[in-house]
């Protein structure tokens, strides 16, 4: 079984400055796909970034970057520059490789908010 | 490309009730999936669709819950008896069903069932 863990309920960052979000991850598998997803007040869940087990360049998407530490089952997200519209909850998910239903494993999710 | 759209986005009901909810996916997306989303919690995978056919259930989906996708468009699901644990955000997504973690699964705004 895949479990996803976030540690931080909660986190606040000044606008213009950076934000890590943590995210570790328990797995057999040996290949997967990783994801953040950002759920902002009272809007749809959309996709941040993703990032493929087998690949060790950590993945990047302008303002969002990556840490990801396979050994230490570890993907933590960086946000540069946090705007006011970066206020959302944040989820890691996990997807199996090659899984089928290609269903994502969800995290309890960061609640962020950016301070201006 | 409209989006995922869900309806209603709202559903209060009496316990024993039955409930049945739409989703709407973007328009040539063959997967669609739907997730189960408590309070504090990340969204849990229920079921998934390809075209019409149902391929996966989670275990989460006990046999008070029915889904439908009957000809490969939108997809209903209906709750039986509801029971107030049945109280939830009910979230759909579809997605163009690339292999693996390539693809992109894009939400629905989700129902919030609220039962009393």
């Amino acid at each position: 079984a895949q479990t996803v863990t976030q540690s931080q309920p909660e986190m606040s960052v000044q606008e213009a400055e950076t934000v890590t979000l943590s995210c570790t991850y328990d797995t057999s598998e040996s290949n997967y796909y990783l994801f953040w997803y950002k759920q902002p007040p009272s809007r749809q869940m959309i996709l941040v970034i993703r990032q493929e087990a087998y690949k060790q360049q950590n993945a990047t998407e302008n303002r969002f970057s990556v840490n990801f530490q396979k050994a230490a089952k570890s993907f933590s997200l960086k946000i540069s520059d946090s705007q006011l519209g970066d206020t959302a909850m944040y989820f890691c998910a996990f997807m199996k490789h090659l899984s089928g239903a290609n269903n994502l494993f969800f995290g309890t999710g960061t609640r962020l908010t950016v301070i201006p | 490309d409209t989006g995922v759209s869900q309806n209603p986005r709202h559903k209060i009901t009496k316990r024993g009730q039955n409930v049945t909810f739409r989703c709407d996916p973007i328009s040539e997306h063959n997967r669609l999936y739907w997730y189960r989303q408590t309070l504090g919690q990340g969204p849990e995978f229920l079921t998934y669709f390809q075209n019409e056919a149902q391929l996966e259930k989670s275990r989460l989906l006990s046999d008070r819950f029915s889904a439908e996708r009957p000809k490969g468009s939108f997809s209903t699901l209906e709750i039986q008896r509801t029971e107030q644990g049945d109280s939830a955000m009910y979230l759909c997504a579809s997605s163009s069903g690339l292999a693996g973690g390539q693809e992109t699964q894009y939400f629905g705004p989700g129902t919030r069932l609220l039962v009393l």
